[in-house]
């Protein structure tokens, strides 16, 4: 079966610019969820969407946004990019607690 | 101090040793999950667990709730299994991290 796709593999952005992220997760899963990792911060958790709908939130200014289809793709948003937005952005999508999460690979945005 | 403690940060095993990795956490959780990452940055879902243990192959991962602890134990360990394994929590509607495990087996 077909994994959890992300695009850009790799992006190299300005300071100030915006960035949209996507992320097609496993047919049939719904929930999609979103993590941000970087050397000095380690993972953390940006945001889930279920059914097209934010369902959690992490701690993350406003420049951080996303959204959900009716396909269940998403997408995530960064506007005035800083320098320490240069990250791995993952995605996940989830079916249930059988399944567990599956990761993709990962969008890395460097910062300029 | 981190909700999500991991211990040992770094391990270097011998091929076919049994290695435990060990994760602490200080908040109310609904579950526990053990991750891989291999260099490059791919993350594997190994396990989700919200009580007792769960068994996968070489790999087990235990939870105790009460004590808030669990671990993951990986028997007759290979140099495949070299990678950082990571900690997470569901709580809070959010999700929370160990700062990883580094495990280096050598052949």
């Amino acid at each position: 079966k077909a994994g959890v796709t992300q695009t850009p593999r790799y992006l190299i952005k300005t300071r100030g610019q915006q960035v949209t992220l996507s992320c097609s997760p496993i047919s049939g899963h719904r929930s999609v969820s979103w993590y941000q990792q970087t050397p000095g911060q380690g993972l953390q958790f940006l945001f889930e969407y279920f059914s097209e709908t934010q369902r959690n939130k992490g701690n993350f200014p406003g420049r951080f946004s996303g959204r959900q289809f009716s396909n269940s793709r998403s997408e995530m948003n960064v506007s005035t990019l800083e320098l320490g937005d240069s990250a791995l952005y993952l995605c996940a999508s989830y079916r249930d607690s059988d399944y567990g999460y599956t990761f993709g690979s990962g969008t890395r945005l460097t910062v300029v | 101090k981190n909700e999500v403690e991991q211990s040992p940060q770094n391990l270097t095993a011998q091929e076919g040793e049994f290695i435990t990795i060990n994760c602490s956490y200080s908040v109310g959780i609904s579950a526990l999950h053990w991750l891989q990452q291999h260099p490059g940055g791919g993350i594997v879902s190994l396990f989700m667990l919200s009580s007792g243990k769960k068994k996968h192959g070489r790999l087990i991962a235990t939870i105790n709730i009460q004590e808030k602890h669990s671990s993951l134990h990986i028997t007759a360990s290979h140099p495949r299994d070299s990678a950082v394994y990571i900690c997470a929590v569901s709580a809070n509607n959010d999700m929370r991290f160990g700062a990883g495990t580094r495990l280096t087996v050598k052949p």
